[in-house]
């Protein structure tokens, strides 16, 4: 069993809706979250992190966890062509760092 | 400051040749990892250095990898000798590892072909 799950995609949105993205993780012990975005030939950048429960917001992003449940989901609003990218999921049990293969997102205009 | 830099951006070689991969940390951070990335695969952590000491080295593929922070500012990968599978964009990241803060920062990856 994978550390961390992504839906690999592609997920397509028309431009200004929501898009969602999901991720799981399976040690339970993971006290970090991480969403970072990656462009293609690109570095991967840090978007968010969430250490707690619930909803984090910034900006056009919102970050949510659920310990139970053992998912974190990315909330991408208004939705820009320059959102196109493809986001890791990270998690950090026991400092180590766990990223999930990624989803690849495409705003269409 | 300038992030954290890697050198050679590209690098192609033949199979059988050592390859030596650089990184220099972001000043400061007292954490570095080493990843890999395939499409395959995905991102890979094959080691992360804490305070110039290897943590966890279970992500390194064989003994033809190793990898070694001499100190705080600096740090090498080197796979020898090479093969064609080892072709990937290799990462590396700096941290400053503390209860609050985790976020690693990547360089811009070196994009190794093997021949």
């Amino acid at each position: 069993q994978k550390e961390v799950e992504q839906n690999s995609g592609p997920l397509s949105v028309p431009e200004g809706a929501i898009a969602s993205l999901n991720c799981t993780y399976s040690d339970r012990g993971s006290q970090s979250f991480f969403w970072y975005r990656q462009y293609s030939g690109k570095s991967p950048e840090l978007i968010m992190f969430i250490y707690s429960n619930g909803d984090k917001e910034d900006g056009r992003f919102t970050a949510q966890l659920n310990k139970a449940s053992q998912y974190v989901s990315l909330l991408i609003r208004d939705s820009q062509p320059s959102d196109s990218a493809t986001y890791l999921c990270a998690v950090n049990p026991r400092n180590q760092f766990y990223f999930g293969t990624g989803t690849s997102l495409t705003v269409i205009p | 400051d300038a992030g954290v830099i890697q050198s050679p951006r590209h690098e192609v070689t033949e199979m059988g040749q050592e390859v030596t991969l650089r990184c220099k940390p972001i000043s400061g951070h007292n954490s570095l990892f080493w990843y890999r990335q395939t499409m395959m695969r995905g991102l890979e952590l094959l080691i992360y250095f804490n305070n110039n000491v290897p943590i966890d080295d279970s992500g390194m593929p064989e003994d033809r990898f190793s990898a070694k922070m001499p100190n705080a500012s600096f740090s090498t990968l080197k796979i020898q000798p090479s093969e064609p599978r080892d072709s990937a964009v290799y990462f590396c990241a700096s941290s400053f590892l503390t209860s609050g803060e985790e976020t690693q920062y990547f360089g811009p990856g070196t994009r190794l072909l093997v021949l």
